[in-house]
């Protein structure tokens, strides 16, 4: 079984400050970890991923991911927040003992005021 | 360039009415998804592929049917569109074994049942 949770609907943050996502996974197995970003009237987009490795993952536009084992948590991260930053983000997690897709979180919509 | 692509973009149909809405990835990809995501930005697995004439019902329940008779190719189906059906419908491929892998998203069809 596999599960993720996004805590907040939305984020609010000011141009130049640095902006957090949060996501927490629950999964039987090792965890499969994925960050996405939708843009109105289009698909989901890559950000990064965490397989094995190094804790934190840097990904596109900047952003980077934290995992935290003990805290089963795997939070979006960018040192300083621009306008076009703004859209709907997307936690996913893989590895589950017979799953055969990723699970996706119910989205955060992150919004950057100038 | 390998791409992943669905058409139509946008389509408003009458109750009753057939619909099938495509999908093509040129990356070779075996697995492929159909999710449908709801105006409340969760997405759901209706439907995967592992390969060819290898099809399987996802998370939610629908009442489309898909197929895949090409690598490439892999329509959803709406054999009588209702109200209930309006949603976007978001097609994905991967190229490992799906349970694990980056899923690659197409733009979506906006789909609008009167």
């Amino acid at each position: 079984a596999q599960s993720v949770a996004q805590p907040e609907d939305q984020v609010n943050v000011a141009e130049g400050n640095p902006l957090t996502v949060k996501c927490t996974y629950s999964v039987s197995g090792n965890p499969y970890l994925f960050w996405y970003v939708q843009y109105p009237n289009r698909g989901l987009q890559f950000l990064l991923k965490y397989i094995t490795g190094d804790n934190l993952v840097k990904g596109s536009y900047g952003f980077e991911a934290e995992f935290n084992k003990s805290q089963t948590s795997f939070h979006l991260k960018k040192p300083s927040a621009l306008v076009s930053d703004s859209a709907l983000y997307f936690c996913a997690v893989g590895g589950g003992t017979g799953r055969r897709a990723l699970t996706f979180g119910s989205g955060t919509r992150l919004q950057v005021q100038p | 360039e390998a791409d992943i692509y669905q058409t139509p973009r946008y389509l408003v149909i009458g109750t009753g009415k057939k619909i099938t809405l495509e999908c093509s990835q040129t990356m070779g990809h075996d697995k492929m998804y159909w999710y449908q995501q709801d105006p409340g930005m969760e997405l759901h697995l209706i439907h995967y592929s592992y390969g060819v004439n290898s099809t399987e019902k996802g998370d939610l329940s629908s009442e489309s049917t898909v197929s895949r008779i090409r690598t490439e190719h892999f329509p959803l189906t709406l054999e009588s569109a209702r109200p209930s059906h309006t949603s976007q419908y978001l097609c994905a491929s991967s190229l490992g074994t799906g349970g694990t892998d980056t899923q690659y998203f197409g733009p979506g069809t906006r789909l609008t049942v009167l």
